[in-house]
């Protein structure tokens, strides 16, 4: 079955990079019917979307994150990778990646569908 | 402050129907399609809804969901116990290009 798993380490100090792995199996990553995405979720319990890579490698991203997020791809190892730059204690939450479903179909959305498989998630914290 | 407004908390007893609302507006649910998630207490969210109304499989027909222009509702028939958790709405914006989610509605099962 389709499993994602976060990795990464729990705590980050101010204005430094944080870097995420999330692992993916039991599918392939080349689709051209999913994208992996990031999503965070605040304290609070606030879900924010970070962005989103296709398999031919172009990326959206949300304009909140002003540029500071990188989302990247290796095919042969299965991992999808998301740097934050110039973290702040505003970027500590549970970190999610997961499957998003696409298709030319939503191509007026966004490209968006759904996220339908999520990783069990990660915390980090931002903090010196 | 989310851009899709869902209430913050609902309560019902075992057995019985509850209507979950989200509201947006004509650059997102309007003119999109609406998922929603489940989030059981010290879980990642879980896909119930997708395209206004399809369930995934393995998700209970107990689940449904619908939307008429702004708003997406989601409907839970004969509560269970079990369906104590978060819900929150999810849909792609046009004027701000990102998915944009509501801020959750902790569903209580008395």
């Amino acid at each position: 079955q389709v499993q994602l798993q976060e990795s990464g380490p729990g705590l980050v100090k101010p204005s430094q990079t944080l870097s995420l792995l999330c692992t993916v199996s039991g599918t392939p990553m080349k689709s051209t019917l999913h994208s992996w995405s990031w999503i965070r979720q605040f304290p609070g319990k606030g879900l924010e979307f970070i962005g989103y890579i296709y398999y031919s490698g172009s990326t959206v991203y949300n304009p909140s994150l002003k540029s500071r997020a990188a989302i990247s791809m290796d095919f042969p190892k299965q991992r999808v990778s998301l740097k934050l730059r110039s973290v702040s204690a505003a970027d500590t939450a549970v970190y999610y990646c997961a499957r998003l479903y696409t298709s030319s179909h939503y191509s007026n959305s966004g490209s968006f569908s759904r996220f339908e498989y999520w990783g069990r998630g990660t915390l980090v914290t931002v903090s010196s | 402050q989310s851009l899709l407004m869902q209430p913050p908390s609902m309560s019902a007893a075992p057995g019985q129907t509850v209507i979950l609302s989200c509201s947006g507006n004509t650059s997102n649910i309007d003119k999109n399609y609406v998922s929603w998630y489940q989030q059981l207490p010290g879980t990642a969210p879980r896909l119930l809804i997708f395209d206004n109304n399809n369930r995934p499989s393995g998700i209970p027909d107990r689940f449904s969901g619908s939307k008429s222009g702004a708003s997406a509702t989601l409907v839970i028939t004969g509560l269970q116990i079990g369906d104590e958790a978060d819900y929150y709405c999810g849909t792609w914006d046009n004027s701000l290009t990102t998915v944009v989610f509501g801020a959750g509605t902790k569903l209580t099962v008395l």
